[in-house]
């Protein structure tokens, strides 16, 4: 267990749905990322938070948002989901960003699955 | 725009050989380079990671060796093992804090 809690674990939903996606970051941990794994594309940076402020933004669509609330849990919400957003979703945390030494730790992932 | 270059997307070698991954960046502005590894249904998790500043990190059977001249890394496993059959993920830390992956390469380690 790495201490990244995401959930759910799976996720099944239909073209032009809304989900939202659920990211505890390890216990410390002030800085949140996610990411998109898909089979084509690997490992894209989505969006990170730090201590409640986006912090950067990479890859991710204008139909995706995300926030990081008070208690330093994160959501990612997808919506008018299209059979490409499948994916595994993953969250990582690390204690603060922009330090070699805190390289991620990344939950177990949130299989999205738009039919 | 990729910022790391990984190769071979997939790998097979023989219980006890050696596995060899090697990535490329182009980006100067990196000050980490790690080794993350990924099992089905897991999160990547940290292997081992090096600092430009040094040119080979050992740790176990996981080497990684840097030339910094050639913008090129690449991990070594030694005495490869079927558990080490995962996919491994190379990485790049900018100074500003982002990570950037390469594509991965699936090792596969036949006993």
């Amino acid at each position: 267990d790495s201490g990244v809690t995401q959930t759910p674990k799976h996720l099944i939903t239909a073209t032009g749905q809304r989900v939202t996606l659920r990211c505890s970051p390890r216990s410390g941990d002030l800085s949140v990322y996610w990411y998109q794994q898909s089979l084509d594309q690997g490992l894209q940076f989505l969006i990170q938070y730090y201590n409640g402020e986006e912090r950067a933004k990479g890859n991710i669509l204008e139909r995706f948002s995300a926030q990081q609330f008070p208690d330093l849990h994160s959501e990612l919400n997808l919506s008018s989901l299209e059979l490409g957003d499948s994916a595994l979703y993953f969250c990582a945390s690390s204690p603060i960003p922009g330090s070699g030494a805190n390289v991620l730790t990344f939950g177990a992932g949130s299989r999205l699955t738009v039919l | 725009q990729q910022q790391v270059k990984q190769s071979p997307q997939s790998l097979i070698v023989q219980k006890g050989g050696i596995s060899i991954i090697n990535c490329a960046y182009e980006n100067t502005a990196f000050d980490y380079f790690p080794w993350y590894q990924q099992f089905p249904g897991k999160g990547p998790a940290l292997l081992i990671a090096i600092r430009p500043d040094v040119s080979e990190k050992k740790e176990g059977r996981f080497t990684i060796s840097f030339n910094k001249s050639a913008k090129q890394f690449s991990l070594h496993i030694m005495d490869s093992q079927p558990g080490d059959s995962a996919t491994y993920f190379c990485a790049v830390l900018s100074t500003l804090g982002r990570l950037y992956f390469g594509r991965g390469t699936q090792l596969t380690v036949w006993p």
